[in-house]
This record gives structure tokens, sequence and C-alpha cells, in this order.
């Protein structure tokens, strides 16, 4: 089974910090993703990226950024994290859509 | 891009019973329809899916249609049982070479023992 890990559960940080979310899969995909979830507005992607050094940006970009140096790992930053940003990220890989995402468990971040 | 539209938000129905949730979708390319489910306090994980050379798809109590020429695709569960209970999201990735998926906003299921 592809196994998709976040480093943390729950975080807890402050207006203003920058944050980092760090995302790793052990299969070797081509397509990691960012979602965020909050309720009544299902998964929304906030940036992808189909190759090492290569990004997209998805449907909610603004005031994140992410880094992909290797294949295996795709980190979402927040560069100055603001209250609005609290959610839960989800990361995401696949070798295509078309045969299915596989999910990490999730990362509940709450900026106070 | 695609645009997904799920309904309802939430359904309730007696165990024993059938549920549909209905998703439409705006890109007339878009051929592979994946279905969800987010059971409380856990990822999302693939249950079926559906490429756009067949119309329905079964696996046990659960099936998938889809309707290309009105751009909506179906989740029909049978039989449900209390584990089913659980938010179900529809996705479609748009056009071919573009591979991120548009979710819906989800549907939660809750079945009533």
């Amino acid at each position: 089974d592809v196994k998709v890990t976040q480093s943390s559960r729950y975080l807890v940080k402050r207006t203003g910090e920058k944050v980092f979310l760090e995302c790793v899969q052990d299969m070797d995909h081509e397509n990691m993703f960012w979602y965020r979830q909050d309720p009544g507005l299902g998964l929304r992607l906030i940036y992808f990226s189909y190759d090492v050094k290569m990004k997209e940006k998805g449907d909610i970009p603004e005031g994140y950024s992410v880094s992909r140096e290797k294949k295996e790992r795709f980190s979402l930053i927040l560069e100055s994290a603001s209250t609005n940003q609290t959610s839960m990220y989800l990361c995401a890989s696949t070798r295509t859509p078309r045969y299915g995402y596989t999910f990490g468990s999730g990362t509940r971040l709450t900026v106070v | 891009g695609e645009n997904v539209e799920q309904h309802p938000s939430t359904l309730s129905v007696q165990e024993g019973d059938s549920a549909v949730i209905k998703c439409t979708y705006s890109d007339s390319a878009s051929n592979y329809f994946p279905w969800y489910k987010q059971e409380l306090g856990k990822r999302p994980q693939l249950i079926i899916d559906i490429r756009s050379n067949v119309g329905e798809k079964k696996d046990q109590r659960i099936a998938v249609t889809l309707n290309k020429t009105a751009k909506h695709f179906s989740l029909h569960i049978t039989e449900t049982q209390p584990e089913d209970s659980a938010v179900y999201f529809c996705a479609a990735p748009g056009p071919f070479g573009n591979e991120k998926l548009t979710f819906g906003t989800g549907t939660r299921l809750t079945i009533i023992p």
C-alpha cells in the first residue's frame, strides 16, 4: 500500500509565523497535491506538483507557497500565518489521478 | 477549469434503504470520475471510480452511473449499513493532461439504525 505521511497531526501557530507542513510519499509518485478542507467547502486545491521542482497553482494559492526538492517530499509553506488559514490540510499523491489519489492523514492547523 | 457540484449536502436514510448522491461537472472533456469516502477523523479513501467509456460500474453494494450527455454522475449505495455513515466526495479531473482533481463540496451520509 502507498503511504502518504504528513509530519504533524495537529499544529498551533501564532499569527505572522512562518509555517511548514511536510508530506512524504513512498511509492515514487510523480504527482503530489495540497488541499485544504473546510466544512461546507469540500476539498480545495492549493498547489500541486507533477515533478521535482515543478509546481502549479491550484484554486486558492494566495498566502501559500510550496517546495518540491525531492520526488518523495512536497512541502506547503504559509509565509505569514493568518487566522483565516486555520483549517485541515490534506496532502495526496498519485501516479495519475485517473487511478485515484492516496491521501495523508491530514494536519489540523490552528492559527491564533 | 472544472466545476463540480454535489447534492445533497446532508442525507439521512434508514438502515437497509438505498442512498443516492449526485454530482454534475462542467468540462465535457473530463473522462474520469472517482468517489471518495471520509469517515470521521480519517483520511478520504477512494471507494469506486468510473471512466467515460462506460455508463455504470458496480462493486458489491455500491455503484456509480455516468451520463456524459447530461454531464452528471451518481453514487448509489444499496442495503445501507451503519458503517456507511461518512462524508462522500465526488471529483472530476478536467481536460486530459491536467492531473488535478476538482472535488465536490461533500455529502454527509447518516445511516439511522
